[in-house]
């Protein structure tokens, strides 16, 4: 079954707000990996994460390995139409050897 | 373009039917992963191969089979389709044989089943 928690699942914005999300665990996780989909195209990745308290940027996209290693963050700034898309958490869990996903969280952005 | 390719991009077949989905990694990645992707849902962890063996197992019905070959590529083999094995099938390579090499996806074959 499902061990990610992945917030908010959709997000109406203005263009240029800032935008966060998160995904969230009971278990300890040892990687943490940001992807994300646009209509017809398969997940692309944007952030890796490997270390706690990790906080890594790509851009106008920071991700954070939470200290607990029971989360992660993701927030995009000053967004953009482009932005528009499925964002995915994946996680590899500590003892673990397969790749959980979260839900997805759907951005929407109104011009 | 992330350099895995996936063939065919859409597929239709009937309840019933079998189809081979195809996947071509990145040069260079030994492992070879599944996924499937129903309609507003997450992305579901078939199988995993690496360099030719399987590694790792999801959630695959048993109508459902994988082989990874000498070349690397690999082929997703659906059998006895059912109108809910419609989905987006992705292929992702990795480097590595571990998760902890970022997975690289496809853009993924649409199989609609009537």
């Amino acid at each position: 079954g499902q061990q990610l928690n992945q917030s908010p699942q959709s997000m109406f914005i203005q263009e240029g707000e800032d935008v966060s999300m998160n995904c969230t665990s009971s278990s300890i996780f040892n990687t943490w990996l940001w992807y994300k989909q646009d209509p017809g195209e398969g997940p692309v990745l944007l952030i890796a994460l490997y270390k706690a308290g990790e906080l890594t940027s790509n851009g106008r996209l920071t991700a954070q390995f939470g200290i607990t290693r029971k989360d992660s963050f993701l927030n995009i700034s000053a967004s953009i139409p482009s932005d528009v898309g499925i964002y995915f958490c994946a996680g590899l869990r500590e003892g673990a050897q397969k790749l959980v996903f979260g839900q997805g969280t759907r951005l929407t952005i109104n011009p | 373009d992330s350099g895995v390719t996936q063939t065919p991009k859409h597929l239709i077949t009937a309840t019933g039917q079998r189809v081979t989905l195809r996947c071509s990694p990145r040069s260079g990645d030994l492992s070879v992963y599944w996924y499937q992707q129903s309609l507003d849902q997450g992305l579901q962890f078939l199988i995993q191969y690496y360099n030719g063996e399987e590694r790792a197992k999801g959630n695959i019905l048993e109508r459902f089979s994988a082989q990874q070959f000498p070349d690397l590529h690999s082929e997703l083999n659906l059998s006895s389709l059912e109108l809910g094995d419609s989905a987006l099938y992705f292929c992702a390579s990795s480097v590595g044989g571990h998760y902890n090499s970022p997975l690289h996806f496809g853009n993924g074959t649409r199989l609609t089943v009537t």
